[in-house]
């Protein structure tokens, strides 16, 4: 079975600076998808990022980016020039090539001004 | 475009009592899922839907829960009778197809909170 790990259960980073979310996982796919999601206090989640395991390249989507390492099965996500609407709990997720994502612990993420 | 849709947003019952939760997905999703988030937990997949059949639901305590998707469009999901244990955040997703796994954006709900006591 998949596992998700996110070993940090909070984190606090100052407006404007640069934060990164450590994410590991556990598969003997090779076939994959790995992604960063966000939840803010409404609770509504949204896609942040999304990377596809048999792209070399990491994914960036402007402010935020992606660490990923294939043999290390680590998945980080760097958030560049925090904004206080980043705060929110962000969840690492894997999900195989057809189905079933599935969701790390969540890590809780705070903005100070 | 209107987002995923869920009824209600919080409920508080009796543990052995009934309760039903309402999800609208976005119009055109052929696909719906519900998720179960306990706190301090990630969501945790309960069933999910293509069109009105089941494509999966190897986690749904099958015991007590029931869900439906009768004309392929909006959801419920049933708790019959509830347990202290299933307080928590029901939420619902839905994607476009559900056939091109991780290349599609599930769209979640602001779910529904349920308290057990």
């Amino acid at each position: 079975a998949q596992t998700v790990t996110q070993s940090q259960p909070e984190m606090s980073v100052q407006e404007a600076e640069t934060v990164t979310l450590s994410c590991t996982y556990d598969t003997s796919e090779n076939n994959y998808y790995l992604f960063w999601y966000k939840q803010p206090p409404s609770r509504q989640m949204i896609l942040v990022i999304r990377q596809e395991a048999y792209k070399q390249q990491n994914a960036t989507e402007n402010r935020f980016s992606v660490n990923f390492q294939k043999a290390a099965k680590s998945f980080s996500l760097k958030i560049s020039d925090s904004q206080l609407g980043d705060t929110a709990m962000y969840f690492c997720a894997f999900m195989k090539f057809e189905n079933d994502m599935r969701f790390g612990a969540g890590t809780r993420l705070t903005v100070k001004p | 475009e209107a987002g995923v849709a869920q009824s209600p947003r919080y409920k508080i019952i009796e543990k052995r009592q009934s309760v039903a939760f309402w999800c609208n997905p976005i119009s055109g999703h052929a696909t719906l899922y519900w998720y179960q988030q306990i706190l301090g937990q990630g969501p945790k997949l309960l069933i999910q839907f293509q069109n009105n059949g089941v494509v999966d639901d190897s986690q749904l305590p099958k015991d007590r829960f029931s869900a439906e998707r009768l004309k392929g469009v909006d959801s419920t999901l049933k708790i019959q009778p509830a347990k202290l244990e299933d307080s928590a955040v029901y939420l619902c997703a839905s994607s476009l197809s559900g056939t091109r796994g991780g290349q599609e954006t599930q769209y979640f709900g602001p779910g529904t909170r349920l308290l057990v006591l």
